[in-house]
This record gives structure tokens, sequence and C-alpha cells, in this order.
């Protein structure tokens, strides 16, 4: 059974103060992991897709990396506005399901 | 190019009663899946409908189901609802099953 762990639960840092949050996984055969940013009470908003050990994506203050049993998020010089719950999901070459690990809050004060 | 839409946002049910969530798919795709998120977890994969047909099951009990349109849109249906069902139920759509998947905003389910 697939399995994805997110760690830290909740992390808090200053404006400006660089960061990495981590996704383990275990899964038979990974057809992809992804990464989304969910807002209080909305619907998780897609950020990247990663289909192989040593693919990094980046978007803005964002970069995600994946090795074969992990991945980072990690932020630089995040903002205020990059608070957030950033969720992690894997599925399998043979799945249908996105299996979701339990998200990293991430907030950012002034 | 509209987003995955979700109808209605918010509900309140009553323990015993059925409800119906609707979801309005993304332009161009043909693969709908839904999801339950409790407060505070990750959510939960439900079933996802791929062309009309069911394309996969989570581990729910056979009182969750669904369908999918030929315009691709879809509904859940729930019934005998539990308190334990209260929940934020997220519908997302993709270009196929293989591909990204795009969620809608979420109907929050209260069940009293």
């Amino acid at each position: 059974e697939d399995q994805v762990t997110q760690s830290p639960e909740a992390l808090r840092l200053q404006e400006g103060e660089s960061s990495s949050l981590n996704c383990s996984y275990t899964v038979s055969g990974l057809r992809g992991l992804f990464w989304y940013r969910q807002d209080p009470g909305k619907g998780p908003e897609f950020l990247f897709t990663l289909y192989s050990a040593g693919e990094e994506k980046e978007k803005e203050r964002l970069k995600a990396t994946l090795t074969k049993k992990e991945s980072f998020l990690h932020i630089t010089a995040p903002k205020p506005e990059d608070s957030a719950t950033y969720l992690c999901a894997v599925k399998e070459t043979s799945g249908s399901r996105l299996t979701f690990g339990e998200g990293t809050q991430l907030t950012v004060n002034p | 190019e509209t987003g995955v839409t979700q109808s209605p946002t918010h509900l309140i049910k009553t323990r015993g009663q059925q409800v119906t969530l609707r979801c309005s798919s993304q332009s161009g795709h043909n693969t709908v899946s839904w999801y339950q998120q409790a407060l505070g977890q990750g959510p939960q994969f439900i079933f996802q409908y791929y062309r009309e047909e069911e394309n996969g099951r989570g581990n729910f009990p056979p009182r969750f189901s669904g369908l999918q349109f030929p315009n691709y849109s879809s509904e859940l249906n729930v019934n005998a609802l539990e308190l334990d069902d209260s929940a934020l139920y997220l519908c997302a759509s993709s270009r196929d099953p293989k591909t990204e998947a795009f969620f809608g905003q979420g109907t929050r389910l209260t069940v009293v």
C-alpha cells in the first residue's frame, strides 16, 4: 500500500527565512509525485509534478526536487502570502488514485 | 478556460439523510476523481470516473456512489449519512487518469 509522510507537521518562518519541507514516500512503482498548496477552506492548488529521481521544478520562490524515496519543497525568501498547507501526493503506475500525506502547515510572519 | 466548479459550497444535513454533490470538470478533461478531506488531514480517495465508467475506488462503503455524465460532469451521492461523513468533499478533474489533477473549491458537508 502506498504511503506518504510529510514533515514537519507545522513550520513557522520569518519573512525571508528560507527552509525546506520533506515528503517521504513508499510506492510500488511511481508514476508521479505531486505538490499542492491549500489555503484554509479551499481546494488544493496544483504546483508541480515530478516523474523521476533527479528531476527538479521551480516556480517563483518554490523549488521541488525528487529522489527515489523522498521529495523536498524548498522555499526561498518566503513572503507572508506563501502561508498555506503544502500537500504532497503520489500516484503509482498501475493506479488511478492520488495518495496524500497529511500536509505541512507553513506560516510566514512579516 | 473554466476551472473545476463544485456545488453547493456548503451543506448541512441530518444523520440518516441522503446528499448529492455536483462537479463540473475543467474543459477538455474526461476524468473526475472525488476525495474526502477531514479537518487537519490529507484528502482521501473515494473513487474516479473516466469516460463515464468507474475507474478505481478507495476504502469507502457502498453508500458512497457516483456517476459521470456524457459532458464529463459528475455527481457524488452519499446515503444514510453519518456524523463522521462531515468533511470537505473535493472534486478533481484531469485530461486522463494518468495526468495531474486540478481541484475545485470543495463542498463543506456538515452532518448533525
